[in-house]
């Protein structure tokens, strides 16, 4: 148990649909990221968030997404007007150790499925 | 150059034997080099990582190697079992814990 728990694990939805994912926590950690892994890919840095401060975005990160941490405990990240692109398995992170070096805690993800 | 390339991209290695993995990458900015492993429809899991400055670390069966110099780090896996069988990334980090990762190899390892 990583202590990051994703919900849901699995969603399909319509192209044009929105759809939101949370990541909740079971204690309280500083640093939460957002990954995104495509089928046989390695996972692509999204954002991440310094308690509730959006510290940076990727380019991956189009304006159709967005990402909240109010109160710096679970965070959400939401998807508009899906595209079948945005196919993959959503990771939310932590960095448990405090120790700022990528050993990142995963929880099992949010798998999207855009028809 | 922010990439991280893995080889090989699958590994098939009977019970007992050793797993070898290879890394490489190309930005000196890169601080720390985490392994993850990932069974099917999980999340990757951490495994082992080292510092640039440290040339080995073993953890259990699990070993390390790290070649600043030619920019380049392998995880060693001896006595492979049926239950390593899984998807390993290596990864670099960089600002304060992002990662890059590799493309990933799959390990089958055969009873």
């Amino acid at each position: 148990d990583t202590g990051v728990s994703q919900d849901p694990r699995h969603k399909i939805t319509k192209r044009g649909q929105n759809v939101t994912f949370r990541c909740d926590p079971i204690s309280e950690h500083n640093r939460l990221y957002w990954y995104r892994q495509t089928l046989g890919q390695g996972p692509e840095f999204l954002t991440y968030f310094q308690n509730e401060a959006q510290l940076e975005k990727s380019r991956l990160l189009s304006d159709r997404f967005s990402a909240e941490r109010p109160k710096g405990s679970f965070s959400t990240l939401e998807i508009q007007r899906t595209e079948q692109g945005d196919s993959a398995m959503y990771l939310c992170a932590l960095d448990k150790r405090l120790s700022n070096t990528g050993e990142l805690f995963f929880g099992e993800g949010s798998r999207l499925t855009v028809l | 150059q922010q990439q991280v390339k893995q080889s090989p991209q699958s590994l098939i290695v009977q019970k007992g034997g050793i797993s070898i993995i290879n890394c490489a990458y190309e930005n000196t900015a890169f601080d720390y080099f985490p392994w993850y492993q990932q069974f099917p429809g999980k999340g990757p899991a951490l495994l082992i990582a080292i510092r640039p400055d440290v040339s080995e670390k073993k953890e259990g069966r699990f070993t390390i190697s790290f070649n600043k110099s030619a920019k380049q780090f392998s995880l060693h896996i001896m006595d492979s079992q049926p239950g390593d069988s899984a998807t390993y990334f290596c990864a670099a980090s960089y600002q304060g814990g992002k990662l890059i990762f590799g493309q990933g190899t799959e390990l089958s390892v055969k009873p």
